[in-house]
């Protein structure tokens, strides 16, 4: 079965500085990979995914993540933090094609302080 | 994105008592909606999917019977947690997909907090 582990419940950046939120997967097949953003009082906002296509990922706000198969992760990056970012996020796996059956981690909350 | 709404943000219920929720789309049709529950510091973990008209499939492990989910529209689904005990105390979150096919994507609303006293 698939699965997914976010490391650090709970990432703190100052405002400009690199943001990496990590993400690794658990597969016997090639996976579908998405990270989602929440923020507070909303629902989850899909920021990017990752369909077998390129391995570099580019997605909305700045964000983007790397497939990477030898490592089974799918981290997050974005260059430089901005206050809006904090949220929490969440890592997602699914088998299919769809967005059927997403297996989601933890999710980790990012603080971007000033 | 598509907007969908879930209502309400907040129930507090007696122990015993059933709870609904609703999920609707607002902008969109509906051909398939997802149920979700997190526990604190846990996932979400898929409960149901259901289609419209048709019943819900129900993942392993998820009571039929206490979970009752209705899709008898395209743009509302409903989950009624029935005779609700503490335990049942938890975040539900919904998603709906339209009907352009498998890749649409899956737009969630801003999830239920249930708490049973």
């Amino acid at each position: 079965a698939q699965s997914v582990t976010q490391l650090g419940s709970h990432v703190s950046v100052s405002e400009g500085a690199l943001v990496l939120l990590r993400c690794n997967y658990s597969s016997s097949v090639p996976p579908y990979l998405f990270w989602y953003v929440q923020y507070p009082n909303q629902g989850l906002q899909l920021l990017l995914k990752y369909t077998s296509a390129a391995t570099l990922v580019k997605g909305i706000n700045g964000f983007e993540a790397e497939f990477k198969k030898s490592e089974t992760s799918f981290h997050l990056t974005k260059p430089s933090a901005h206050m809006s970012d904090a949220a929490e996020y969440f890592c997602a796996v699914s088998l299919n094609t769809g967005f059927q059956k997403l297996v989601f981690g933890t999710g980790t909350r990012l603080l971007v302080s000033p | 994105g598509a907007v969908v709404s879930q209502h309400p943000s907040r129930v507090i219920c007696k122990s015993g008592t059933s709870v609904k929720i609703e999920c609707r789309s607002l902008d969109f049709q509906a051909t398939t909606m997802f149920w979700y529950r997190q526990f604190p510091k846990q996932s979400l973990m898929l409960m149901a999917t259901s289609n419209e008209g048709s019943k819900a499939t129900y993942e392993q492990g998820v009571e039929k019977d206490k979970f009752l989910i209705n899709h008898a529209s395209l743009t509302l689904s409903t989950l009624t947690v029935t005779s609700a005990h503490p335990e049942d105390s938890s975040f539900y979150i919904c998603s709906a997909r339209g009907v352009r096919g498998a890749q649409a994507e899956a737009f969630f609303g801003q999830g239920t907090r249930l708490t049973v006293v």
